[in-house]
């Protein structure tokens, strides 16, 4: 059963970073990309950027340049989302998904979400 | 930078309703569009992807159309279920070039 697997909740101080990760199973982490959406309490989605592990391409939203990195490790199947400098206006829901890059270009599995909140 | 808007923000029907909502981008993308499907306190869920696939395993009363910069998603029969936030999604795909933007949402609530 292919799934993605995300780590758990994070409190965060502003100005410090957050590390999600997102862990791949049943084959959904190959060829794939995988990406990153944010969802605001109440908001719309977000994107905030991904990677395709098998050629180390990575795109980052203007939006999120220079603050987020995004890496994978293919012997664990692992990808992680790395956000800095983080302010009150970064708590959100993140979610990790599989872009299908064979029919169209999708995200088709999705990650549970990693609720991340940002409070003094 | 490529603009998505999707209307109406929100919208109320009666079971059995056929839903309409539309998908524009600020450029012609082709038919580089997919729709998802939003339940409250849920990932997303893909339901048409190129503008007019349904996705494996959706059922056949969603549909999705255009190309260009207009874009129509249909509920040809509204059910129960159905009540969710619908995003429209445009993709760029130039490699190394990857890139994606979400419309702001329509919200389906059951009159």
């Amino acid at each position: 059963q292919s799934q993605l697997v995300q780590s758990g909740a994070e409190v965060k101080k502003p100005g410090s970073s957050v590390k999600v990760s997102c862990k791949a199973s049943g084959g959904i982490f190959n060829s794939d990309g995988i990406n990153w959406v944010r969802q605001a309490p109440g908001q719309g989605l977000k994107w905030i950027g991904g990677i395709i592990p098998i050629f180390g391409i990575t795109n980052y939203a203007e939006k999120f340049q220079g603050r987020v990195t995004i890496t994978a490790d293919d012997s664990t199947t692992t990808a992680y989302m790395e956000l800095s400098s983080l302010t009150s206006e970064d708590s959100a829901v993140y979610y990790c998904a599989r872009t299908r890059r064979s029919d169209g270009y999708n995200f088709d599995y999705w990650g549970q979400g990693t609720l991340v909140t940002v409070s003094s | 930078d490529i603009q998505m808007t999707q209307s109406p923000s929100s919208l109320s029907a009666s079971v059995g309703d056929r839903v309409t909502i539309t998908c524009q981008a600020s450029q012609d993308i082709s038919n580089y569009l997919n729709w998802y499907q939003q339940k409250a306190g849920k990932a997303p869920k893909l339901l048409i992807y190129d503008a007019s696939n349904l996705e494996a395993g959706v059922p056949s009363r969603f549909s999705g159309s255009g190309s260009g910069t207009d874009f129509t998603f249909t509920i040809s029969t509204l059910q129960p279920e159905d009540i969710a936030t619908y995003y429209c999604q445009r993709y760029d795909n130039l490699p190394p070039r990857f890139e994606f933007t979400f419309g702001p949402g329509t919200k389906v609530d059951i009159k």
